[in-house]
């Protein structure tokens, strides 16, 4: 079983949904990304939590350390929105390293 | 300037050839990573240097050789590839404060192809 778990792996909407990428993890962690790659694409940071909740014009991103668990929200999703969507954590294992275990992502398909 | 740039974007090589990956970053960031990732797979992490001295290896073999002259600059150099070392390939910095995690922020992207 991965340490980092995400749900679901693919998921198709319509344009105007709202849209739940969930993550769970079974390790203790520093901090929690979330990261969007476009196909072929780099990766871009989108949020970097250690609790509570953030937001990002339609992103909300939140944490909930004893449940072991992350949501990603997007509101009025649009098709620009369409990318593989990576949770990613830190471990408090690994001494001072920077050490990050990526989920397997979710492939998003926003469709106009 | 908060960025992370990688050249180049694209690079096809033949398995006898020597080329280099360059990474850029001017953010004062004393960690780079250069991570490797398959399609659809998360990306892999293949080193780290903190302080411009390589700290971590995560058992790469010896044709991938990484370089960092100086705190601003990370390459990859690359010697008698395979196919399969046909990838993305990453670049990441961040500070470097032992006592609390950092946030990486990562480049483009080279994608790379071996015939």
């Amino acid at each position: 079983k991965n340490e980092v778990e995400q749900s679901p792996q693919n998921l198709t909407a319509q344009e105007g949904e709202f849209i739940t990428i969930n993550c769970s993890y079974s390790v203790g962690i520093s901090a929690l990304h979330w990261l969007q790659q476009h196909p072929g694409g780099g990766i871009v940071s989108l949020f970097m939590l250690s609790s509570g909740k953030k937001k990002h014009g339609r992103l909300i991103a939140t944490i909930n350390i004893q449940e072991k668990h992350s949501s990603l929200h997007i509101t009025a999703s649009h098709p620009r929105d369409s990318a593989v969507y990576i949770c990613a954590v830190r471990p408090n294992y690994g001494g001072a390293t920077n050490k990050l275990i990526f989920g397997t992502g979710t492939l998003l398909a926003v469709q106009p | 300037d908060t960025e992370v740039t990688q050249t180049p974007k694209h690079l096809v090589m033949g398995m006898t050839n020597k080329k280099s990956l360059k990474c850029e970053q001017h953010m004062g960031h004393r960690a780079m990573y250069w991570y490797k990732q398959k399609a659809k797979k998360p990306p892999e992490l293949m080193f780290v240097y903190s302080y411009e001295k390589l700290s971590i290896n995560e058992s790469v073999p010896s044709r991938f050789s990484p370089e960092c002259p100086n705190s601003s600059l990370l390459n990859l150099h690359l010697h008698a590839l395979q196919p399969e070392d046909s990838a993305l390939y990453l670049c990441a910095s961040s500070q470097l404060n032992l006592v609390s995690y950092n946030e990486q922020f990562f480049g483009p992207g080279t994608r790379l192809t071996v015939l």
